[in-house]
């Protein structure tokens, strides 16, 4: 299971890391991915990881603001996320792409994140 | 981008129905598309992938086809557990997940 922890209030302009702990599977093996859900946008993609790191990739309303990292050892994923906006107001989940596929297989529970004044 | 459009938003229905949902793409994604059901509180999880494919675990009753840019995702004999809001997504570029269709009780 993945399990995020992280989420919060927090004034426009700051920041917040957001955290998956994995298990019940080798961690690894897998690449993963941040999505986020709004009830005015829907789901939205923000970023993603490869099993060795070596490949991540950002949506554009993200880019340059968030970091997505991991640590293989202690099978966590992160997302460090600054210079937050109101529209970054959302449900944040991690989630485990299938092996040699690109679809999500599994997701978080999710963690709130809420940015306001 | 590829934009994932799907119809319709909203769908009321009575246990027993089939349901058909639609969704179509901005651009050719060949059959790398999934669906996936959500419920209140809840995380999505998955039905299909690969356009066609039944995830383990899934029942039989859902189905998924299509190819290219128009999918279709059916629900044979619905049954109470089944109304929920259903998404559809591109995984052949990226993500990018369809608006919902939310399967109401007639």
């Amino acid at each position: 299971q993945l399990v995020e922890s992280g989420g919060g209030l927090v004034q426009p302009g700051g920041s917040l890391r957001l955290s998956c702990t994995a298990s019940g599977f080798s961690f690894s093996d897998y690449s993963l991915i941040w999505v986020r859900q709004t009830p005015e946008k829907g789901l939205e993609w923000v970023a993603s990881i490869n099993s060795r790191s070596n490949y991540i990739y950002y949506a554009e309303s993200v880019k340059g603001r968030f970091t997505i990292s991991r640590d293989n050892a202690e099978n966590s994923l992160f997302l460090q996320a600054d210079s937050l906006r109101a529209e970054d107001t959302a449900l944040f989940y991690c989630a485990r792409l299938a092996l040699g596929s690109n679809y999500i297989e599994l997701w978080g529970l999710g963690t709130l994140v809420t940015v306001s004044s | 981008d590829i934009q994932m459009t799907q119809s319709p938003s909203t769908l009321s229905a009575s246990v027993g129905d089939r349901v058909t949902i639609t969704c179509r793409a901005s651009q050719n994604i060949d059959s790398w598309l999934a669906w996936y059901q959500q419920k209140p509180g809840r995380a999505p999880n998955l039905l299909i992938y690969k356009a066609s494919s039944l995830q383990s675990g899934v029942p039989s009753r859902f189905s998924g086809s299509g190819s290219g840019t128009d999918f279709t995702l059916t629900i044979n004999n619905l049954q109470p557990d089944d109304f929920a809001t259903y998404y559809c997504q591109q995984y052949i570029t990226y993500w990018t997940f369809g608006q919902g269709t939310k399967v109401e009780v007639k």
